[in-house]
């Protein structure tokens, strides 16, 4: 079975950083990943779908990017709101999640 | 405007049943394929079940045998049946909207099952 692992599973940045975080999947995969940020008590919010495509009112400061094996999602200038946890997913033959990666301050 | 309304959840005793629905407006749930996902205390998300368009379902390894996806079109309305619930089931269980190439763009607020004695 396919898994995605994410790194880091936490990171500490500021307000105004480049944040990177990626997944990795154990065999190549089509480019039908996702990323869904979510804050505490909250469900998921899906933020980029198709590795690269972003969903609908979502800021531009999110982006995706990647193929095969190795996707990124990048924030370019990390706002006060974008302190949450971040899970990549993509559908082979079952959903699955990637472990999740916590952005703190 | 699309929305997703779970209950059902709740105090359950190991071995026992419990039915989760998820209630949803602005599109039809036949439709689409809806997925059930859960998130254990402090960890991350877990996808549990799913039923296509069609009607076929899928569930994950953790769950089969013991938990049943269904919808009522009627009611435009997504169920979970679990049964034989064991303590590690405890979890927030969210329904979500299926979109192609397998993204899910809508979500529930989520309903706790909590499975202990």
């Amino acid at each position: 079975a396919i898994q995605l692992t994410q790194s880091p599973s936490s990171l500490s940045a500021s307000v105004g950083d480049r944040v990177t975080i990626t997944c990795r999947a154990s065999q190549a995969i089509s480019s039908t990943l996702a990323w869904y940020q979510q804050k505490p008590g909250k469900a998921p919010n899906l933020m980029i779908y198709d590795a690269s495509s972003l969903e609908s009112g979502v800021p531009s400061r999110f982006s995706g990017s990647g193929s095969g094996t190795d996707f990124t999602l990048t924030i370019s200038s990390l706002q006060p709101e974008d302190f949450a946890t971040y899970y990549c997913q993509q559908f082979n033959s079952y959903p699955i999640f990637g472990g999740g990666t916590k952005v703190e301050i | 405007e699309v929305q997703l309304v779970e209950s059902g959840g709740g105090l359950v005793q190991p071995g026992g049943s419990l039915r989760l629905s998820c209630a949803a407006s602005g599109f039809t749930v036949s439709s689409n394929y809806m997925n059930w996902v859960r998130q254990a205390p402090g960890k991350g998300l877990e996808w549990v079940s799913l039923i296509y368009s069609g009607g076929n379902t899928s569930y994950a390894d953790s769950v089969k045998g013991r938990f049943t996806i269904s919808r009522d079109n009627s009611k435009n309305t997504l169920y979970l049946q679990m049964n034989s619930l064991r303590a590690e089931d405890t979890a927030v269980f969210y329904c979500a909207r299926g979109r192609a190439g397998g993204r899910f763009d809508y979500w529930g607020q989520g309903t706790l099952v909590t499975v202990s004695s």
